[in-house]
């Protein structure tokens, strides 16, 4: 079945230690999305990319990174993860923008000790 | 500027019996509307969406949805709830006249159906 996958879907890090997340999706989607989701919160979009192209949130901290070495593949890194940047990270995937439905991951939540 | 409000926090509601979680948007044009479900721990699930056209949407697990324009409202019904419905129902708006606009989700509204 095509579908996003992300692993792992628990990583612990510490304080301070550069942590990569990772999205893969089957779907041949140009769009990939990373959110950011605090206890049951709304999600938050961090950034996405469109084809290569990369898009940052405004208010997205400079600690968070990405990188999308080809179609299937996102990564999320964060470089000096602080306590407040522990939360589940979901990544969705896109046909392309606008009216086209996301398709999400399951999640990783990360814990920062 | 789009938003998304849901003013419920919780929703509770009785197995078997209707179900309404609430949901109101603002956007400059004609919206994009969608409804996501999340479990306990899991990513979120698309249910439906409305784009155009009849106003009664029709989604995944017997959900449906109603596009109000005047009330900007578009509200997630179901005629008899289960108890494996509960979860976490976000509602989601794009506004396609903003290109750089992505999708803004509202705050979540957990429901609780009870046996």
């Amino acid at each position: 079945d095509a579908m996003v996958i992300q692993n792992p879907r628990y990583q612990v890090t510490q304080f301070g230690k550069p942590v990569t997340l990772s999205c893969s999706q089957t779907l041949n989607h140009n769009v990939m999305y990373w959110y950011q989701q605090k206890s049951s919160q709304a999600p938050k979009l961090l950034f996405h990319y469109y084809d290569k192209d990369f898009n940052n949130e405004a208010d997205t901290p400079d600690n968070f990174q990405s990188r999308r070495p080809n179609t299937s593949f996102c990564f999320l890194d964060i470089r000096s993860p602080g306590l407040g940047d522990a939360a589940m990270y979901l990544c969705a995937t896109s046909r392309k923008t606008g009216e086209e439905t996301q398709y999400f991951g399951p999640g990783t939540r990360l814990l920062v000790l | 500027a789009q938003s998304v409000a849901q003013p419920e926090d919780q929703v509770n509601v009785a197995e078997g019996n209707p179900l309404t979680v609430k949901c109101t948007y603002s956007v400059s044009g004609n919206p994009y509307l969608f409804w996501y479900v999340q479990y306990p721990n899991r990513g979120l699930q698309f249910l439906l969406k409305y784009i155009t056209g009849d106003n009664l949407v029709k989604g995944s697990y017997g959900f449906e949805a109603e596009f109000n324009k005047s009330q900007t409202s578009f509200h997630l019904k179901k005629p008899s709830a289960l108890v494996s419905d509960s979860a976490l129902y976000f509602c989601a708006v794009r506004d396609p006249n903003n290109a750089g606009n992505m999708l803004t989700f509202g705050g979540g509204t957990r429901l609780m159906v009870k046996p």
